[in-house]
């Protein structure tokens, strides 16, 4: 069965800088990769996926993400930060039963 | 969040009472979900309808009815609930269930608090 891991409960950055929201993932054959974002008594809002090709897939709102087969990683990143990037950051994986697996979430908190 | 609505946004309710819990989508989907969101876990998926039939229900208590009348509308029929069943009840909805590449959009969500 597949699952995500996202090792950090909590990142705190200060606005302005580089910020990483680590995902690693497990899955029989080929993986399937998403991040959602939630803010504050909303629903999840998907920011991107990886489903093949270039390893650096770019999303919303400036995010990025970096697809590693080697370290089964697919780490959440954005080249500077804003306070209103504060929120709950989901990582999913599916894969080839087709059933969403996410990990139990990371909160960033973006201090100005 | 226009796409996937959800009402009520907040129910409050006895573990006796029976209430129920609606979704929508006007995203033109095929595929609706109801997950179960509590503090410090991963999501966990309850049911999954593809085109208004039930193809997963991953062992929930009987005390959660889902209902889909058509491919737009998804319900949550709840009765004699546990305190432990409070939490965010989030919908989501889906082109198609069985495309690797299918994406989930996701419903403001529910906040259920059982006395």
């Amino acid at each position: 069965a597949q699952s995500v891991a996202q090792p950090e409960d909590q990142v705190n950055v200060a606005e302005g800088n580089p910020l990483t929201v680590k995902c690693t993932y497990s899955v029989s054959g080929n993986p399937y990769l998403f991040w959602y974002v939630q803010y504050p008594n909303r629903g999840l809002q998907f920011l991107l996926k990886y489903i093949t090709g270039d390893n650096l897939v770019k999303g919303s709102y400036g995010f990025e993400a970096e697809f590693n087969k080697s370290q089964t990683s697919f780490h959440l990143k954005k080249p500077s930060a804003l306070v209103s990037d504060s929120a709950l950051y989901f990582c999913a994986v599916r894969g080839n039963n087709n059933d969403m697996r996410f990990g139990a979430g990371t909160r960033l908190t973006v201090k100005p | 969040e226009t796409g996937v609505t959800q009402t009520p946004r907040h129910l409050v309710m006895g573990m006796t009472n029976k209430k129920s819990l609606k979704c929508e989508q006007h995203l033109g989907h095929n595929a609706m979900y109801w997950y179960k969101q509590s503090a410090k876990k991963p999501l966990e998926l309850m049911f999954v309808y593809s085109l208004e039939e039930r193809v997963e229900n991953n062992s929930v208590p009987s005390r959660f009815s889902p209902e889909c009348p058509n491919s737009s509308h998804l319900f949550l029929h709840l009765h004699t609930l546990q305190p432990e069943d409070s939490a965010l009840y989030l919908c989501a909805s889906s082109q198609q269930r069985y495309t690797f590449t299918d994406t989930q959009y996701f419903g403001p969500g529910t906040r259920l608090t059982v006395l």
